[in-house]
């Protein structure tokens, strides 16, 4: 039982640049979630998806796309990386909403130059 | 006015010390409050959830007060390993399970 795991750890990106984030959980978990942290923000929403075939824009979507490929897989798009982009993204899951734990993943550390 | 408001600090506490961190919240359709805590580096775990009549884990105590819409967590006895980064979470009932995560207070326990 992994949890959620995040590929890759790192990645340096120049700009312009389009990379996709992978996220997967393996504790049958409905509802999924991308975030940003960036220093002084906290953790912010990027995109969420409440249950399989659904995603929904959180409170930064702007310059991301989110793909939730099947109950276990959440992925995060960058279509033309920006250094604005430059973050700590983790993916998160949980079993029905927010009412319940929320786990995350080890975090992915983006940089674009 | 951010949703989730706390101290960033940094508290610096000697070992054995009690320290409070105190958040607020704005969105009074809030349901359920939690404590994460964030170690340098790594993915944030949740510490404990928040319940209204207040709740206790061992060292740790926390407190909600709705009418004031204020949350609040105590540490006892603290410990070296207590530092780390501690952030007040938010659930808005009605947008689908949303968490709303506070910018953090950082703790810091020296000897």
């Amino acid at each position: 039982n992994a949890g959620v795991t995040q590929t890759p750890k790192f990645q340096v990106l120049k700009t312009g640049q389009s990379m996709t984030l992978q996220c997967a959980q393996d504790m049958n978990h409905n509802s999924m979630y991308w975030y940003r942290q960036d220093p002084g923000m906290g953790l912010r929403l990027i995109y969420y998806s409440a249950s399989e075939g659904t995603t929904d824009k959180g409170e930064v979507p702007n310059g991301y796309n989110v793909s939730r490929l099947n109950k276990r897989e959440f992925s995060l798009r960058l279509e033309s990386a920006a250094p604005s982009q430059t973050s700590v993204y983790f993916c998160a899951s949980t079993t029905l909403g927010g009412a319940y734990e929320q786990y995350f993943g080890p975090g992915t550390r983006l940089t674009v130059t | 006015r951010k949703e989730v408001e706390q101290d960033p600090g940094p508290f610096n506490v000697p070992e054995g010390a009690t320290v409070a961190f105190n958040c607020t919240y704005s969105n009074s359709a809030s349901q359920s409050f939690f404590w994460y805590r964030q170690d340098c580096r790594k993915e944030p775990k949740l510490l404990m959830s928040v319940y209204s009549s207040g709740n206790e884990d061992g060292r740790f105590t926390a407190q909600l007060n709705r009418a004031s819409q204020y949350i609040s967590l105590l540490i006892r006895d603290s410990k070296l390993s207590d530092s780390a980064t501690y952030l007040c979470v938010v659930n808005i009932g009605n947008q689908g399970g949303k968490l709303i995560f506070g910018q953090g207070t950082e703790l810091s326990v020296k000897p």
